[in-house]
């Protein structure tokens, strides 16, 4: 089946711009992450969904940044007011629900790479 | 101090070689550990996963955890120009949400 989709693969905008990354997760996944890699660093994560909750915002490194999810399909990673330093390649993954006793391994679209000019 | 630490390389092997890649923890509550390796300009695709300490073996891949001495390994046998790539360790804790990366080792396997 498909795997995680994000669009657009590539955004360039100016700096002060606001933008919005979707994510559209493998059918049937519940949970659904965020993530940002910055040049030649690891993933840092940003938030976690499950379901439509946000159980999870405590990667979010400040107001700037938003998500929601609807209909526990998609997801839409805003940043407002970008800043050079947004410049990264925002990655989202999804897994199947996370029972009380078990963990899913997570499945990574191939991101959206963001530079603000 | 990060919670996993990953040395970043660059490794260059020649084809065919035996691949050492390896990570270190600080945090005793991580209980899963994956392996993800990323191509260029793409998304990081799963390569193991495991939960116990011990050895875990998939075709040229075998991952390796000691939980005691808080490191992980992942070996790649006759290795391939295919499996040039960046290589990611991450863990998460038990039933938590948010997967802790490495920085990632970029490997390149010359012919």
């Amino acid at each position: 089946g498909a795997g995680v989709s994000q669009s657009p693969s590539n955004k360039v905008t100016e700096k002060g711009k606001d933008v919005e990354l979707r994510c559209d997760p493998i059918s049937g996944h519940t949970a659904l992450y965020w993530y940002r890699q910055r040049l030649g660093q690891g993933l840092e994560f940003l938030i976690y969904f499950q379901g439509n909750s946000a159980p999870d915002k405590s990667g979010l490194p400040s107001d700037r940044f938003s998500a929601e999810r609807t209909g526990e399909s998609v997801s839409t990673l805003t940043i407002q007011r970008t800043q050079q330093e947004d410049s990264a390649v925002y990655l989202c993954a999804s897994s199947l629900d996370r029972g009380s006793y078990s963990n899913q391994p997570q499945h990574f679209g191939d991101g959206t790479r963001l530079s603000i000019l | 101090q990060k919670e996993v630490e990953q040395d970043p390389g660059p490794l260059s092997v020649p084809e065919g070689a035996i691949v050492s890649l390896n990570c270190t923890y600080s945090n005793s509550a991580f209980q899963y550990f994956m392996w993800y390796r990323q191509y260029s300009r793409k998304g990081p695709e799963l390569l193991m996963y495991t939960y116990s300490s011990g050895n875990k073996e998939d075709g040229r891949f075998t991952a390796q955890v000691d939980k005691s001495s808080k490191y992980i390994s992942l070996f790649i046998r006759d290795s391939q120009p295919s499996d040039s790539a960046t290589y990611l360790c991450a863990m998460i804790y038990n039933q938590g949400g948010k997967l802790i990366f490495g920085q990632g080792t970029e490997l390149s396997v010359k012919p």
